[in-house]
């Protein structure tokens, strides 16, 4: 039972342009969520988070969008640059649950193209 | 330098050999965590401890053991490692409640003949 999905195992996009990955959830509790990009031979490592008290959350040229009737969350990035090709992952939890489980989607590799 | 480390990077043993993983923060972090990567199934988490003594379940924990007797230190333990735990595995701490980012290790790939 996935209860986070990332569908879309990857994704190219031009230079320059926007790059839009996708997540969605199951657990209408999830109410945490990051987004997390990993480079080859490397640890993941943290790129951007949202609470479930807003829809969105900007740094830099990454922005989050979070849909909570839809239960799906969106990473933004504009402009896409080649040093964004990586794999995203994105992850939800439960503040309130005492457990501190994180689960994470299946990853979308990005290719951004020169 | 803030870090997570985790060793060995490479491992290669065969079935039945206990073998131990060892990971380490220098960040002071209560809440420390360990994941296995497999294709197709992205990150997904063996065990987890909240602080000294405290450690929890994740959603894969067969054949593995966690301890925390130091806040700095979670060791991963296999006890008798079997083909089907030939993955890439991550030990991640955070600063702990509420939920915050995790800092991951650079991981360690573990191939069991």
């Amino acid at each position: 039972d996935q209860q986070v999905k990332q569908n879309s195992p990857s994704l190219s996009v031009q230079e320059g342009r926007i790059s839009i990955l996708n997540c969605d959830y199951t657990n209408s509790m999830f109410d945490y969520f990051l987004w997390y990009k990993k480079y080859p031979a490397e640890g993941p490592t943290f790129l951007i988070s949202i609470s479930s008290i807003k829809d969105k959350n900007e740094d830099g040229r990454f922005t989050v969008f979070l849909n909570k009737s839809a239960k799906h969350l969106s990473l933004h990035i504009v402009p896409s640059q080649p040093g964004d090709s990586a794999v995203y992952f994105c992850a939800a939890s439960r503040s309130t649950s005492g457990t501190y489980k994180y689960i994470f989607g299946t990853g979308t590799r990005l290719k951004v193209l020169a | 330098e803030a870090q997570v480390t985790q060793n060995p990077r490479y491992l290669i043993t065969v079935t039945g050999k206990k073998l131990t993983v060892t990971c380490s923060q220098n960040m002071n972090h209560e809440y420390m965590s360990w994941y296995r990567q497999d294709p197709g199934l992205g990150l997904r988490q063996i065990y987890y401890s909240m602080n000294v003594e405290v450690t929890d379940k994740g959603d894969v924990p067969e054949g593995y053991k966690v301890s925390r007797k130091e806040k700095r230190n979670f060791p991963l333990i296999l006890e008798s490692p079997s083909p089907n735990q030939t993955s890439l595995y991550f030990c991640a701490s955070s600063p702990g409640p509420p939920v915050g980012k995790l800092f991951f290790g650079s991981g360690t790939q573990l191939s069991v003949l």
